[in-house]
């Protein structure tokens, strides 16, 4: 089946610092993969996506490209802001049950001024 | 622009109660799911429906019950709480155009189960 792992936080890092949170995943057929952001006390939001392998999606100074060949869909940002403090999920939907996105367990970020 | 409105946010309950959070989405979406967030857990599907009169189980829908007799309402019930049914719940929306993606979440409703 489908899964989702990324690494596990929290994250703390201080502003203008370079963020990665590597993300890979298992999947059956060609997925598409997204980053998924929760600010406090809100649900969820799409950050970026990317539908086939080599797209980079981007949003708000994150990026994140899609690599077939590891599996995995990073999500990078070069200089983090206190603003961005949240908790981050990657995600995927694959195949036949594309109506259905399949989580990472996430990953929070604190960047303190 | 409402989008994605749960109710209650909150809301305390005794083991064996029973209670439904509602969702309501108003962008005319075909499909709509119930998750659970649970720490260290992520995000786990409960129920989802692909349209109007249609329920189907996800990954965890054992001591719940939805009903979508509306387009744009989504029902989550719990017939006897249990403390283990403690968490965040969300409800989601997405357009019917494949592999789009995108879901639109609800702010979130917080339920404790004593």
């Amino acid at each position: 089946g489908n899964s989702v792992t990324q690494m596990e936080g929290p994250v703390t890092l201080s502003e203008e610092a370079f963020l990665t949170i590597n993300c890979t995943y298992t999947a059956t057929g060609y997925p598409s993969l997204f980053w998924y952001v929760q600010y406090p006390g809100e649900g969820l939001q799409l950050l970026l996506k990317a539908t086939k392998a080599d797209d980079k999606g981007s949003n708000k100074g994150f990026e994140a490209t899609y690599r077939k060949e590891t599996t995995s869909f990073h999500l990078e940002k070069g200089s983090v802001q206190v603003s961005d403090s949240a908790v981050y999920f990657c995600a995927l939907s694959s195949g036949g049950s594309n109506y259905k996105l399949t989580f990472g367990k996430g990953t929070l970020l604190t960047v303190n001024p | 622009n409402a989008g994605v409105t749960q109710t209650p946010k909150f809301r305390v309950l005794k083991t064996g109660q029973s209670m439904t959070l509602l969702c309501a989405q108003d962008m005319n979406h075909e499909y709509m799911y119930w998750y659970r967030q649970d720490p260290g857990m992520g995000l786990r599907l409960i129920h989802y429906s692909v349209g109007e009169g249609t329920t189907a189980k996800g990954e965890v829908p054992d001591g719940y019950n939805v009903s979508r007799l509306k387009k744009q309402n989504f029902l989550l019930g719990l017939e006897s709480a249990a403390p283990s049914q403690t968490s965040v719940y969300f409800c989601a929306s997405r357009r019917t155009e494949a592999n789009t993606g995108e879901l639109f979440f609800g702010e979130g409703s917080r339920l404790t189960v004593l």
